[in-house]
């Protein structure tokens, strides 16, 4: 069965560094996804993507991230200068059509710890 | 902006016991309504799901409610068992999930 898949599992990083989380979605989903999860509490929101650019994004989505779909196959999230405040699990997530009416299929995570 | 408030935020229940955990939504325009169960350090994974064509869906020992008009939607649990337990998440959705603050079920052997 096919997979949501991310890279890497773990980052961890000094604060003001850039990261670069990637995922791999299923390969005929056309939209894409970012959340983010702070320990211990509930997964937020980031944003959706589609059609090359982005649909919509939270006001956690600031001028610090950015996204991008490089080739056919990845699909990243880049913190240019990462905060304390960064430190928690990202999920990217796929789903074959809108949200509203289709499953999204989540990615295993990656943890990024900024120091 | 849109919101979903879940309760109770933690639940003990006996084994063999029923479930129910509660959530409401803002955005009138959300019709998609999925249920996740997220063990510690891993993906939530989808439960259950409803659309907002249909009032309630049953899947073995779970089953969702959901009322449009009053923005509720529930999950209920039959013969709860131990390894029930974990925390649950219900989530809304137009375009993009909205999920509620997380529900830890523990069931009690």
């Amino acid at each position: 069965e096919p997979e949501v898949t991310q890279t890497p599992s773990h980052q961890v990083t000094q604060m003001g560094q850039e990261v670069i989380l990637r995922c791999v979605p299923i390969s005929n989903h056309l939209y894409f996804y970012w959340y983010r999860q702070i320990l211990g509490q509930k997964v937020e929101f980031l944003v959706s993507f589609y059609n090359n650019e982005i649909s919509e994004k939270s006001e956690i989505f600031d001028d610090q991230f950015s996204v991008e779909r490089p080739d056919g196959s990845n699909f990243t999230l880049k913190i240019r200068s990462t905060k304390l405040e960064d430190s928690a699990m990202y999920f990217c997530a796929s789903s074959e059509g809108l949200a509203g009416h289709n499953e999204q299929f989540f990615g295993p995570g990656t943890r990024l710890t900024v120091l | 902006g849109e919101n979903v408030e879940q309760h109770p935020s933690t639940l003990s229940v006996q084994e063999g016991d029923s479930a129910v955990i509660k959530c409401t939504y803002s955005d009138s325009a959300s019709n998609y309504f999925p249920w996740y169960k997220q063990e510690l350090g891993k993906r939530p994974q989808l439960i259950i799901d409803i659309r907002s064509n249909v009032g309630e869906k049953k899947d073995q020992r779970i089953a969702v409610t959901l009322n449009k008009t009053a923005k509720h939607f529930s999950l209920h649990i039959t013969e709860t068992q131990p390894e029930d337990s974990t925390v649950y998440f219900c989530a809304a959705s137009s375009y993009k999930l909205i999920f509620g603050s997380g529900t830890r079920l523990l069931v009690r052997p």
